[in-house]
């Protein structure tokens, strides 16, 4: 049981460049979201989804799509990447209970836009 | 949108001391989840609180809900080294589809 991956680890773009992260989770999660974080601000909700298909505008989502094909993967998409775009980026899941709102979190990619 | 203010923004202690810190709201939050985060790794969720005037405990790890709504406390006794890390505290705003909102965290440093 890994619970929330993703992929890449690391990653360097120049202005303009486009690229996809891949969140991948095995615990049947209804729901799952898209961070950033930088520094001194804590996590901003990117993009979040409510299950399978579909896809939710969070608190900064200009620049950025994603996409909820298959349950266990939610993607998110830079594309035309810009250097306000560098951050720490995690993916995140919770379960379908509606009394319960943890979230767990994947280890996260390291962008940096140039 | 509501707004998790969280305190200390940093803290320096000896091992072995105890550590507390805390989250405010100005509105009524009805869950509040504790995280650490390790340098280099995601959140990882410590405590969750889902009922006012609740205190949880996790090993070393207090937390409690406030009895207004509006804030939470998180306790570490007997620090270690491996304590070292971002704590956040976060919730759910009223209105919200499940999403959290997360306070700016507390960056605590262990001294030897």
């Amino acid at each position: 049981n890994a619970g929330v991956t993703q992929t890449p680890k690391f990653r360097v773009l120049k202005t303009g460049q486009s690229m996809t992260l891949l969140c991948a989770q095995d615990m049947n999660h209804e729901y799952m979201y898209w961070y950033r974080q930088d520094p001194g601000m804590g996590l901003r909700l990117i993009h979040y989804s409510v299950g399978e298909g579909t896809t939710a505008k969070g608190e900064v989502p200009d620049g950025y799509n994603v996409s909820r094909l298959k349950k266990q993967n939610f993607l998110l998409g830079l594309e035309s990447a810009a250097p306000s775009q560098t951050s720490v980026y995690f993916c995140a899941s919770s379960g379908r209970d509606s009394l319960r709102y943890e979230q767990y979190f994947g280890p996260g990619t390291r962008l940096t836009v140039t | 949108g509501q707004q998790l203010n969280q305190s200390p923004q940093s803290m320096f202690i000896q091992e072995g001391e105890d550590v507390s810190m805390n989250c405010t709201s100005s509105s009524i939050f009805n869950t509040w989840l504790w995280y650490k985060q390790d340098p280099g790794e995601g959140p990882v969720l410590l405590i969750a609180l889902y009922k006012a005037g609740e205190l949880t405990s996790n090993g070393r790890l207090t937390a409690q809900f406030g009895i207004t709504r509006k804030d939470s406390f998180l306790n570490i006794s007997a620090s270690i080294p491996s304590d070292v890390g971002i704590y956040f505290c976060a919730g759910p705003p009223s209105g919200t589809a499940r999403q959290l909102t997360f306070g700016s965290g507390t960056q605590l440093t262990v001294l030897p």
